[in-house]
């Protein structure tokens, strides 16, 4: 595709349900990040990949969240026993190799938790 | 750490008028600074970059270092620059952003 595609676009769970939250990076990025945005803030980092490698996973809340990318392109977080307080938009962007590349947006899995 | 604070939520101004979206950041190191834009309905995509130094859309955003800020600036708004606009930093070796809460541009006819 041409560009990050993140899916479901939305997803209603009930409390103590897993969810997975799939994103498809530009074809050949090698850096793929996950960041959560809460209503009436901006994005906050979750965790990142170089490749298959996860390299920082200091945003992730808790244990409940977890990532994986284990080919190096589609990249899945998971949350389990989900709770209300994880309702957020769940935010994925790649970007190629080097320091200075721009990194794009997919449009985000609105998850909400009832 | 670092932080990005931008103090407006909410910024309103009439077609043709000249607007500035404050941003200011905390970081003791050489820090990259960015604007990103959501338009209605759209993803979340880079306006501009400060190391770039370039006018994107009529949108200028110089870096001051002495009083830390990033302000976007356009002298003439037009409707369609209506969006959410977030600031965001980069610091160091770390390749992830921190953004700041965002503001929302209106721009009236």
């Amino acid at each position: 595709g041409a560009g990050v595609s993140q899916s479901p676009r939305y997803k209603v769970t009930k409390r103590g349900q897993d969810v997975a939250l799939r994103c498809d990076p530009i074809s050949g990025h090698v850096s793929l990040y996950w960041y959560r945005q809460a209503l009436g803030q901006g994005p906050e980092f979750l965790t990142y990949f170089n490749y298959e490698a996860q390299q920082d996973k200091s945003g992730l809340p808790n244990d409940r969240f977890s990532a994986e990318r284990p080919e190096g392109s589609i990249s899945t977080l998971t949350i389990q026993r989900t709770e209300q307080r994880d309702s957020a938009m769940y935010r994925c962007a790649s970007s190629s190799q080097g320091s200075n590349t721009e990194a794009f947006f997919g449009q985000g899995t609105r998850l909400t938790v009832v | 750490a670092q932080r990005v604070t931008q103090p407006e939520k909410l910024l309103s101004v009439f077609k043709g008028a000249p607007v500035e979206l404050k941003c200011n950041y905390s970081y003791s190191g050489s820090p990259e600074l960015f604007w990103y834009v959501q338009y209605s309905r759209q993803r979340l995509q880079l306006l501009l970059r400060h190391i770039s130094r370039e006018s994107i859309k009529g949108f200028t955003a110089d870096l001051n270092k002495g009083e830390t800020s990033f302000h976007l600036k356009k002298p003439f708004a037009q409707e369609e620059d209506s969006a959410m606009y977030y600031c965001a930093l980069r610091s160091g070796s770390a390749r992830q952003l921190t953004f700041g809460s965002g503001t929302q541009l209106t721009v009236l006819p």
